[in-house]
């Protein structure tokens, strides 16, 4: 079965550094895509950011990046200059290519401090 | 564009009523899902549906009910309501399979007192 690990449970940072979420995903197989959404306090889910296992690129959406790591199933989120409007839950999330449901890891809380 | 809608957004129940969390989307979504989320936790999946008049079971889907009569329309039934099932109640939908991720409604949440 595949399986989503966020090993940080909650994190702070300084307004405007950088911070990188771990992510690390179980899986066999070789076509599927992987998520990460944010969860502010309003506890509206947001799509941040998707990458295809097919590409090596990483994806990147202005100043946020990943940095994904196939071989070593790992996929970790990089938040650049971070504001106090990034302060929410991070969900990191998998699905494979012929899989109805996407699986979601347990979240990190992530708090920017002024 | 709407996007996917949840009614109500709040909601108090007492020991042993029933209600119906709404669902809607406007994007002729195919896929359907319902996620509860507990107090600092992740997220569970309860029932999903890949079409109209298709539904199936997630991981947690004991005291819940759905159908899906049309594309549109995702409603969640919770029968004698307990307070096990205070929680934060998440519709989503999405196109297909694979590479498009969920978008999300905002979110019911459900108190049972």
């Amino acid at each position: 079965a595949q399986t989503v690990t966020q090993s940080q449970p909650e994190m702070s940072v300084q307004e405007a550094e950088t911070v990188t979420l771990s992510c690390t995903y179980d899986t066999s197989e070789n076509n599927y895509y992987l998520f990460w959404y944010k969860q502010p306090p309003s506890r509206q889910m947001i799509l941040v950011i998707r990458q295809e296992a097919y590409k090596q690129q990483n994806a990147t959406e202005n100043r946020f990046s990943v940095n994904f790591q196939k071989a070593a199933k790992s996929f970790s989120l990089k938040i650049s200059d971070s504001q106090l409007g990034d302060t929410a839950m991070y969900f990191c999330a998998f699905n494979m290519n012929r899989d109805d449901k996407i699986i979601f890891g347990k979240g990190t809380r992530l708090h920017i401090l002024p | 564009n709407a996007g996917v809608t949840q009614t109500p957004k709040f909601r108090i129940l007492k020991i042993g009523q029933s209600m119906t969390l709404q669902c809607t989307q406007d994007m002729n979504h195919n896929y359907m899902y319902w996620y509860r989320q507990d107090p600092g936790m992740g997220l569970k999946l309860i029932y999903y549906s890949v079409g109209a008049g298709i539904t199936d079971k997630g991981e947690v889907p004991n005291g819940y009910n759905v159908s899906r009569s049309t594309t549109e329309d995702f409603p969640l039934r919770l029968e004698l309501a307990a307070p096990s099932q205070t929680s934060v109640y998440f519709c989503a939908s999405r196109p297909r399979q694979g590479d498009y991720g969920y978008t999300f409604g905002s979110g019911t949440r459900l108190t049972v007192v």
